[in-house]
């Protein structure tokens, strides 16, 4: 069974540019859950998708935004990008919010 | 809104010992608590799930405990190996809101 996959696995943009990072989630799996990891820090919460809807969100400016496709694939959309994001993003899915998570193994975006 | 403390920090022991990492976390009405490993700049791989309904938990060398009403867990790791090296994350959920995580231990297991 294939597990959660993440594209791309390194990412480098441009301050002001625009990232788009994506997830396929585990067969079956219909959560699917963002995270980021900024170094020295803890991993935050960033968005819950849920059925193609967005479920709950962290506690991150609007500039970071995503969404849910009809197969459960996601993508994670981070706008006017801030040397601050640069961090490994981490996906991760589940049948519901409590069932166990399984995560992907993580997009490294940096920006200079 | 719920916090994840875990303690220590940091820990480093010879191989062959057993030890213990500690996680507490502020709201008890958790529906279940998951423990992580995480390897330098990879993903996390699950080690264990409690359900709120349970105790404990084991895989192999590990054995995970939950206090639901004093708002802790410990993960137990027997006979130590190098390759057990790694950042342990503890996460619960709660509410409506997925994981929140503690900052992790990050345990050294020298040869």
């Amino acid at each position: 069974e294939a597990g959660v996959t993440q594209s791309p696995t390194h990412l480098i943009k441009t301050r002001g540019q625009q990232a788009t990072l994506r997830c396929s989630p585990i067969s079956g799996h219909t959560s699917v859950y963002w995270y980021q990891q900024a170094l020295g820090l803890g991993l935050q919460f960033l968005l819950w998708y849920d059925e193609g809807e967005e479920r709950n969100r962290g506690n991150f400016p609007p500039r970071f935004s995503g969404r849910q496709f009809p197969n459960y694939s996601s993508e994670l959309n981070v706008n006017a990008l801030e040397l601050e994001d640069s961090a490994l993003y981490l996906c991760a899915s589940s049948l519901g919010l409590s069932f166990s998570y399984t995560f992907g193994s993580g997009t490294r975006l940096t920006v200079v | 809104k719920q916090e994840v403390t875990q303690i220590p920090a940091a820990l480093s022991v010879p191989e062959g010992e057993n030890l213990v990492l500690n996680c507490s976390f502020t709201d008890s009405a958790i529906y279940n608590l998951q423990w992580f490993r995480q390897d330098p700049g990879k993903g996390l791989t699950s080690l264990l799930l409690i359900q709120s309904s349970q105790r404990e938990q084991t895989s192999g060398r590990l054995n995970a405990s939950l206090d639901k009403s004093s708002g802790r867990s410990t993960l137990y790791i027997a006979a130590s190996q190098p390759g057990d090296s790694a950042t342990y994350l503890c996460a619960v959920i709660s509410g409506n809101t997925p994981l929140v995580f503690g900052k992790g231990t990050r345990l050294s297991v020298i040869a």
